[in-house]
């Protein structure tokens, strides 16, 4: 089956700085990948996501890129403020229930 | 803005016992899901649920494990005979189908966290 997985398990930054968080997967049938952040005692919300037909996309301070023939998927967050603090989640889909197959998370720590 | 809810949000029981975890999921949502996360650990699938039966489950889903939707809203997860290791928290989430087209993102419940003693 999918197996995720995910690096750096814990980044920290200096506030304003990039934040850049790496995942590889092993099913190459694998064709939706979100990324999660999840706030301390919270639910998962979702933060952006790519198909596999799509290298790239971004969302203001947020982008995320995929590279199919290295099954890799990275998440970079531009700019990064205090409320960036939180453990981002990456997974990926292989068929069309979409269940999700989670990394193993990274804390993201901005310094002040 | 609808949200997944669940309840209890916190649930402590016997080992042993049998547990009833419930989610209301999003209104005109057709996919239902549910996870769990030991705590400080990765988040893990269990099962996936569309027109009223298991579409896949993880190994973790195991006889002790059931899934029901009893009416139009409920979508519950039964544990039958809990055990030490079953302690987690325990996060259902929905997702949407319109007119034939499946929209990928799931929408989380903010989970129910299973003490088991």
């Amino acid at each position: 089956g999918e197996n995720v997985e995910q690096h750096p398990s814990t980044l920290s930054v200096q506030e304003g700085d990039s934040a850049v968080i790496k995942c590889t997967y092993s099913d190459s049938a694998s064709n939706y990948f979100p990324w999660y952040k999840q706030e301390l005692g919270k639910r998962p919300q979702l933060i952006i996501d790519i198909r596999s037909n799509v290298g790239e996309k971004k969302d203001q301070r947020i982008a995320v890129t995929l590279n199919k023939t290295a099954k890799h998927f990275s998440l970079h967050i531009t700019e990064t403020q205090p409320e960036d603090s939180a453990v981002y989640f990456c997974a990926a889909s292989y068929n069309s229930n979409y269940q999700l197959i989670w990394g193993a998370g990274t804390k993201l720590i901005i310094k002040p | 803005e609808p949200e997944v809810t669940q309840t209890p949000s916190h649930q402590v029981t016997q080992m042993g016992q049998e547990v009833i975890l419930r989610c209301v999921p999003i209104s005109n949502h057709l996919y239902f899901y549910w996870y769990r996360q030991i705590l400080g650990q990765k988040v893990e699938f269990l099962v996936s649920f569309y027109n009223n039966e298991i579409s896949e489950k993880s190994e973790i889903f195991d006889d002790q494990f059931s899934v029901e939707r009893p009416d139009g809203s409920n979508f519950t997860l039964k544990i039958r005979s809990t055990k030490l290791e079953d302690s987690a928290m325990y996060f259902c989430a929905s997702r949407n189908q319109q007119r034939g087209v499946s929209y990928n993102e799931q929408f989380f419940g903010p989970g129910t966290r299973l003490t088991v003693l």
